[in-house]
């Protein structure tokens, strides 16, 4: 069985601080690893994604994560906060294979970015 | 990139009716779908996947009567809520898997409120 334990569910930073959202999972078979974005009332954007390729994924929007299989996890990092990163941020892992392979995800953290 | 749409964004209802909500990826073809519900502040409980030209495999706990899901095409599956009551009211995702590329791409959701 799969889970991901998103910790703190409120991060505060300041604008141009380094913002860091831990992430750590739990998984018998070779995970993917992913990290969404939620912006108030729509859906879902993915940030970036580990596949088993390169343990330093790069995202969109500055964003980037490292999988550290021995720690078990994916923190997602932005070297410098902008107002427009104020969003609800989701970490997410699956099973690396099979048509139907679900997301099992995190309860979700979110970020506030202050002036 | 992928886009998948939904629709309506937001529907209000009164209790008792019937409300159709409609997920169509646009410029790729998805045998999977997924549909999520997702109440404030929380994250998403993944309701049933549905896959195309077969019966959707629901959740524990989600009753398949009451929300019923048909995937008629590669492109387009269509959630039911039949005799909604207000505690129906939430924000619904769907998700599409393009086969090609292997991930999730997520709709913007719809916002349910019954009445």
């Amino acid at each position: 069985a799969q889970s991901v334990t998103q910790l703190g569910s409120h991060v505060s930073v300041s604008e141009g601080a380094l913002v860091l959202l831990r992430c750590n999972y739990s998984s018998s078979v070779p995970p993917y690893l992913f990290w969404y974005v939620q912006y108030p009332n729509q859906g879902l954007q993915l940030l970036l994604k580990y596949t088993s390729a390169a343990t330093l994924v790069k995202g969109i929007n500055g964003f980037e994560a490292e999988f550290k299989k021995s720690e078990t996890s994916f923190h997602l990092t932005k070297p410098s906060a902008h107002m427009s990163d104020a969003a609800e941020y989701f970490c997410a892992v699956s099973e690396s294979a099979g048509n139907n392979r679900k997301l099992i995800w995190g309860l979700g953290t979110s970020l506030a970015v202050n002036p | 990139g992928a886009v998948v749409s939904q629709h309506p964004s937001r529907v209000i209802c009164k209790s008792g009716t019937s409300v159709k909500i409609e997920c169509r990826s646009l410029d790729f073809q998805a045998t999977t779908m997924f549909w999520y519900r997702q109440f404030p502040k929380q994250s998403l409980m993944l309701m049933a996947t549905s896959n195309e030209g077969s019966k959707a495999t629901y959740e524990q706990g989600v009753e398949k009567d009451k929300f019923l899901i048909n995937h008629a095409s590669l492109t387009l599956s269509t959630l039911t809520v039949t005799s909604a009551h207000p505690e129906d009211s939430s924000f619904y995702i769907c998700s599409a898997r393009d086969l090609g590329k292997g991930e999730q791409f997520f709709g913007p959701g719809t916002r349910l409120t019954v009445l």
